[in-house]
């Protein structure tokens, strides 16, 4: 079945160190792959989008993802979070001439001073 | 001003009422889709239409009814409201050479 997996719950992270959130998915061809971020009281922002091309994708807010096909893998980064970073992270995936999306559960980000 | 509208942002109703979100959009976005979220599941497909005669149910259709009024509205009823219908709705637009989707607000929808 196709599914799209954030294993991480929750992380916490310091301000000013890096991120690394992981989004893995289970489909039969290369989707198209997004992450959204969604702040308190907020609708969800789109961050980056990979259709095709180069597999490292630069974003808003200095967030880049990088796609792996070998893993099934997008996987999101920035190398120096800010305070206000802190939100709730989707990754989104689409397939071709379907323009639905499924998303996964979402990762919480908290920053610490 | 804002391109995705939702109303109403927040709504407490009690069991068994019926009860309409409404979506609007200044985007010029063909496809709508209204989806819900709840905390650990991420968000689940409710409806979605792309244009105003074309209506498909999503993923989780049951207990939910729409409208799409026009090009730019899509109306999300519940036509008797239980309490697991506790969640947060949002509505999105997409246009039809893209897969990109652009959120609402959302609604907070609370069934006592």
């Amino acid at each position: 079945a196709q599914s799209v997996t954030q294993p991480d719950i929750h992380i916490t992270v310091s301000e000013g160190a890096s991120l690394e959130l992981r989004c893995n998915y289970s489909y039969g061809a290369t989707p198209y792959l997004f992450w959204y971020v969604q702040s308190p009281g907020q609708g969800l922002q789109l961050l980056l989008k990979y259709f095709s091309g180069d597999t490292l994708v630069q974003g808003i807010k200095g967030f880049e993802a990088e796609f792996k096909r070998s893993q099934s893998s997008f996987n999101l980064r920035k190398p120096s979070v800010h305070w206000s970073d802190a939100a709730e992270y989707f990754c989104a995936v689409g397939l071709s001439n379907d323009y639905k999306l499924s998303f996964g559960a979402g990762t919480t980000v908290t920053v610490r001073a | 001003d804002a391109d995705v509208t939702q109303t109403p942002r927040n709504r407490i109703t009690k069991t068994g009422k019926r009860i309409m979100l409404e979506c609007s959009q200044t985007k010029g976005h063909d496809r709508m889709y209204w989806y819900r979220q709840d905390p650990g599941l991420g968000l689940q497909l409710i409806y979605y239409s792309f244009d105003v005669k074309d209506i498909n149910k999503g993923e989780i259709s049951d207990g939910y009814s729409v409208s799409r009024q026009a090009q730019a509205k899509f109306s999300l009823s519940l036509e008797s409201a239980i309490p697991n219908q506790t969640a947060l709705y949002f509505c999105a637009t997409s246009d039809s050479q893209g897969y990109e989707q652009y959120f609402g607000p959302g609604t907070r929808l609370t069934v006592t």
